[in-house]
């Protein structure tokens, strides 16, 4: 059936390097996404979104890059900070507006090191 | 604090006992979600409101759940005869239902983590 998936379950980052989270989708239909951020013992939170209309879209220190053509995009997160591990999730949902149901990859655990 | 509440936090039951979990949106918020999640694993997707029609429920939802949204505000999900199984992480999210970027994001609340014995 219809998926998304992430193409590595962890990520280790130094401090004050860049991070770049990776997911894939299956859903043809596919025509908007969020990323998460979800701590440990907390609901997910809603980072940055981006409509298939647009191939990037630019946040405060994340940048989202959605490929298309490949069924791909990916979450660039700028300076990475120790606050930002966490489990790191991309969902997807077919019409924006009217959606009624996310559906999220599994997730890749970002670890900053010191 | 205007985010997504949920209540309880945490819910410990034994095996057949009903259960019973609140969910307050975002005040603006027409759409209501509930999803579960399992440890390791991304949300899935349970059921979902707009104002206080139930619109779409998933396969998830056998007959022992059942989700309520009276007045269109605050909702509930009812689990009946639980079941080692149903533990896991129930969360709640709203929406506007606007098309972004005006709307389109679901906003999560904490959680309520159920754990039948």
């Amino acid at each position: 059936g219809e998926s998304v998936g992430l193409h590595l379950p962890t990520l280790s980052v130094q401090e004050g390097d860049n991070s770049i989270i990776n997911c894939a989708y299956s859903n043809s239909a596919s025509d908007y996404f969020i990323w998460y951020k979800q701590e440990s013992g907390k609901g997910p939170q809603f980072i940055i979104d981006i409509r298939s209309n647009m191939d990037k879209r630019q946040g405060q220190r994340v940048t989202v890059l959605l490929n298309k053509t490949v069924k791909h995009l990916s979450l660039q997160i700028a300076a990475t900070q120790p606050g930002d591990s966490a489990v790191y999730f991309c969902a997807e949902t077919p019409i924006p507006g009217s959606a009624r149901q996310l559906t999220f990859g599994s997730g890749t655990q970002l670890t900053v090191l010191p | 604090d205007t985010g997504v509440s949920q209540d309880p936090r945490h819910k410990i039951t034994k095996r057949g006992q009903n259960v019973t979990f609140r969910c307050d949106p975002i005040s603006e918020h027409n759409r209501l979600y509930w999803y579960r999640q399992t440890l390791g694993q991304g949300p899935e997707f349970l059921t979902y409101f707009q104002n206080e029609a139930q619109l779409e429920k998933s396969r998830l939802l056998s007959d022992r759940f059942s989700a309520e949204r009276p007045k269109g505000s605050f909702s509930t999900l009812e689990i009946q005869r639980t079941e080692q199984g149903d533990s896991a992480m129930y969360l709640c999210a709203s929406s506007t239902g606007l098309a972004p970027p005006q709307g389109g994001g679901q906003y999560f609340g904490p959680g309520t983590r159920l754990l039948v014995l």
